[in-house]
């Protein structure tokens, strides 16, 4: 079992609607990631966080608005949405915020459909 | 340029038969870490190994095995024995340290297909 649990598994969404994605993991890592994989292509990275701050931002639109409240927890609040937002969306943790230590722990994922 | 490629896009082999997934990377770093992640049809992205790059010893694992070789810059993927539920997509991925984080981009992936 993963130990990075993403909610919802799956959301549809209009486009006029507020809707978020949560991440959590208790495994006291210092960083979180948000990363959005379309279908048959690799995950891209969207948002990096390390030690609760916003470290890496990969020009992402401002529909798309992460938040980490705590060091367990992540948020992506989606506002405005298109049709070609629909994806997978990966959560992952990292045990360290500031040395490159390795592996990314990933959720199960959060599929979004935007109608 | 921090970059991962993987040439193969798909691979299909029959049960029992060895395959090789191939995985070219760059990077100016000296310290960076190199893995490779398996995609079944569920979604989650499943950790199989993590190299960096002061180690260059080969492993195997089971009828996985990884030759790293700094020299041509590749991290290859070898499973020996294939069997059915080995398919999926499988990525190759490097990390390097950018902006006070570690940065994880990945391949494009290759699509492995193992026929009963």
């Amino acid at each position: 079992d993963t130990e990075v649990t993403q909610t919802p598994k799956h959301l549809v969404m209009g486009m006029t609607n507020k809707k978020s994605l949560k991440c959590e993991q208790h495994m006291g890592h210092r960083a979180m990631y948000w990363y959005k994989q379309k279908a048959k292509k690799p995950p891209e990275l969207m948002f990096v966080y390390s030690y609760e701050k916003l470290s890496i931002n990969e020009s992402v639109p401002s529909r798309f608005s992460p938040e980490c409240p705590n060091s367990s927890l992540l948020n992506l609040h989606l506002h405005a949405l298109q049709p070609e937002d629909s994806a997978l969306y990966l959560c992952a943790s990292s045990p360290s915020g500031t040395v490159n230590t390795g592996e990314l722990f990933f959720g199960e994922g959060s599929r979004l459909t935007v109608l | 340029a921090q970059k991962v490629t993987q040439a193969q896009t798909e691979i299909s082999v029959v049960e029992k038969e060895d395959v090789t997934l191939d995985c070219v990377y760059e990077t100016r770093d000296t310290t960076y870490y190199l893995f490779w992640y398996k995609q079944p049809p569920s979604g989650e992205l499943v950790f199989l190994i993590r190299r960096n790059s002061f180690d260059e010893q080969n492993e195997i694992s089971g009828r996985y095995s990884w030759n790293f070789q700094k020299s041509t810059s590749s991290f290859n993927f070898t499973i020996t024995a294939s069997q059915v539920v080995d398919s999926a997509v499988y990525f190759c991925a490097l990390s390097f340290l950018y902006s006070s984080a570690s940065k994880i981009i990945f391949g494009s992936g290759t699509r492995l297909s193992i026929r009963p």
